[in-house]
């Protein structure tokens, strides 16, 4: 079945760029009508969705983090990214990918990544 | 603040039935369907019932949700102590042009 799996930097200092990977396994990522999505959830806190991609690139953003966020895919690797530039500290936390259909189904999650932003 | 509008915490003891509410707007919940996610400790999130009141292959009947006008519920019958974790309520939203999600509900199972 499908699986996903983040990866990536545990730390990043502050006004730099966060970049995350999500690799999937057990299907193809441009074999479906699913979007893939990136959501997060800081300590002790509630989810927050960032972003979604099609595989053919297209994107919509969180507007609350729009400027700030980039997602890309690259279907050869079966992996979609996500970059967040200019982090500061209120950006730690667990980061997410998922498959997403209907708009707000989450299913399946990866187990998430905590990302600390940190001098 | 979250969009969609949870109350923070509720509990029960084992046996008895949990209703944990989600208010929202005409732009989310009033006019597109309603999702529900468990996130075990440590864990996470999983779907718990998808477009209102669908539950996934594996998850208890136990588990129902409902919606009505711009608010939902998920409602826990029998609830038991794996259930102890928090619930999220999300939505497509209209406005936002995106998924939005409840502050989270955490349930203890006295």
């Amino acid at each position: 079945q499908l699986q996903l799996q983040e990866s990536g930097p545990g730390l990043a200092k502050p006004w730099e760029t966060l970049s995350l990977t999500c690799t999937v396994s057990g299907g193809s990522i441009s074999g479906s009508s699913y979007y893939w999505g990136w959501l997060r959830q800081p300590p002790g806190k509630g989810l927050e969705w960032i972003g979604s991609i099609y595989y053919t690139g297209s994107t919509y953003y969180n507007p609350s983090l729009k400027g700030r966020v980039s997602i890309s895919v690259d279907t050869s690797k079966n992996q979609f990214f996500l970059k967040l530039s200019s982090v500061t500290a209120a950006d730690t936390g667990i980061f997410y990918c998922a498959s997403l259909h209907w708009g707000s189904l989450f299913d399946p999650w990866g187990q998430g990544t905590l990302v600390t932003v940190s001098s | 603040q979250s969009v969609l509008t949870q109350p923070p915490s509720t509990s029960g003891t084992p046996g008895q039935k949990v209703t944990i509410s989600c208010s929202g707007s005409s732009s989310n919940i009033g006019s597109n369907y309603v999702y529900w996610y468990q996130q075990l400790p440590g864990t996470a999130p999983k779907v718990l019932i998808y477009r209102n009141n669908q539950r996934p292959s594996g998850v208890p009947d136990r588990f129902s949700g409902s919606k009505s006008g711009t608010s939902a519920s998920l409602a826990i019958s029998g609830v038991r102590s794996e259930d102890e974790a928090d619930y999220y309520c999300a939505a497509w939203d209209d406005r936002l042009s995106g998924p939005v999600f409840g502050g989270g509900t955490s349930l203890t199972v006295l």
